[in-house]
Parts: structure tokens; C-alpha cells; sequence
């Protein structure tokens, strides 16, 4: 059980478009779901956490306009990165956790994106 | 100071050795607690919750001491599949948590 899943798992995109990033809770409903980003040989950063049917709550320093997060159901979550960078390449991992039942975060595979 | 702290490493130990990592956490309000492992480009996977009277799955041994304000993992009977990185996760609440930065495992045949 807890199984989260992200597509794509790599993505490679020219600077200036947007993409977009889902995750899936597969058995269990989400209630939460956080976006992290991590830079090689560095500890995940939290972006934001998104509730579902809510605004998303982006950590300091996170763009909000920039990384557009959607929760529009129990299983699924959304990251649109807009106008992306170069400097926006990064593995982007979302977890996913049902409140009423447990703190545990169970995370999905991972997005590599690469802004070319 | 940071929410929460762990020794880097790398711990280097051959097949077969015990190895314990501790990470310490600032806020003596944090509820609960977490081992996940993450394996090189990889996304992390949870390894075990640590509970107050401590756990134990298999080889791994998890322990919370809130005297002293930390959490340890020992792996007993190193496994070459066990290197990997250990996270460490701190939950103040639903919503305020800290990751370790982790400590690194090389088991080394």
C-alpha cells in the first residue's frame, strides 16, 4: 500500500516553456501532498504543501507565480513550472499523505527536469 | 542551529558490521519521527517510524531518546543493499517537519 507515482519521470524542455508535473496518490487518498526539489548531493528542500480544494502554501522563498501547484482531488496534485530556466533543472519529488490516518509522508519517483 | 542535524559521513563498514547513525532535533515540541532511506537519484522511502518506546524491523533498530533530544538507527548484519542515504524527519506537527541533510552508508563487501 502507499503507493505515490510522478510523470513524467524526465523531462527535458527549452527555456522559457512550461511543465507541468503530476502526482498520483495509486491506493490510499491524499488529503496532503508536498513538492520538494532536490540539487545533486543536497537534502530535499520543501517547496510547498498543497491541501486538496485549497491554495497551495509555498515555503519562503519559493515563487509562487513561478511554480503553479494544483490539488484538484484526492489523488492528484499538479506542479507547473512556468517559464522555466536553466537554473529551474532539478529533481522534483512530491510525497503524498492521508492526515486522518497518519504523519507518514510516502513520496513518488521523482521528475528529473532539464531546461536546455 | 538547525531543526535538524546529522553526521554526513560517509560511514564506511564491511558486510556484516553493526552501524548506528543519531540525528538530533532543537524543538522539544517535535511529535513525531522518522527514518527514510534514499538511494542515489532516487526518491526516499521510508524505513521505519520511531516510536517512544522504540522499534524494531528485522536488523533495523530505531530508538528516540527525548532527554537528550535525538533518534537513533542501527542496522545490524550490514547488507551491501543497505548503502544508501538516511534521512532522518522530524514532525513538530501535521504541517511544520525537518528532514535531516542525511548520513551516508558505503557497506563495502
Amino acid at each position: 500500500g502507499a503507493v505515490v507515482s510522478q510523470h513524467p519521470s524526465r523531462v527535458i524542455c527549452k527555456s522559457g516553456t512550461s511543465v507541468k508535473i503530476e502526482c498520483r496518490s495509486l491506493d490510499f487518498q491524499a488529503t496532503t501532498m508536498f513538492w520538494y526539489r532536490q540539487f545533486p548531493k543536497q537534502s530535499l528542500m520543501l517547496m510547498a504543501t498543497s491541501n486538496e480544494g485549497s491554495k497551495a502554501t509555498y515555503e519562503q522563498g519559493v515563487e509562487k507565480d513561478k511554480f503553479l501547484i494544483n490539488h484538484a482531488s484526492l489523488t492528484l496534485s499538479t506542479l507547473t513550472v512556468t517559464s522555466a530556466h536553466p537554473e529551474d533543472s532539478s529533481f522534483y519529488i512530491c510525497s503524498a499523505r492521508d492526515d486522518r490516518v497518519r504523519y507518514e509522508q510516502y513520496f513518488g519517483p521523482g521528475t528529473r527536469l532539464t531546461v536546455t | 542551529r538547525k531543526e535538524v542535524e546529522q553526521d554526513p559521513g560517509p560511514f564506511n563498514v564491511p558486510e556484516g558490521a553493526t552501524v548506528a547513525f543519531n540525528c538530533t532535533y532543537s524543538n522539544s515540541a517535535s511529535q513525531s519521527f522518522f527514518w527514510y532511506r534514499q538511494d542515489c537519484r532516487k526518491e526516499p522511502k521510508l524505513l521505519m517510524s520511531v516510536y517512544s518506546s522504540g522499534n524494531e524491523d528485522g536488523r533495523f533498530t530505531a530508538q528516540l531518546n527525548r532527554a537528550s533530544q535525538y533518534i537513533s538507527l542501527l542496522i545490524r548484519d550490514s547488507k551491501l543493499s543497505d548503502s544508501a542515504t538516511y534521512l532522518c524527519v522530524v514532525n513538530i506537527n501535521f504541517n511544520k517537519f525537518y528532514f535531516g541533510s542525511g548520513t551516508k552508508l558505503n557497506v563495502k563487501p
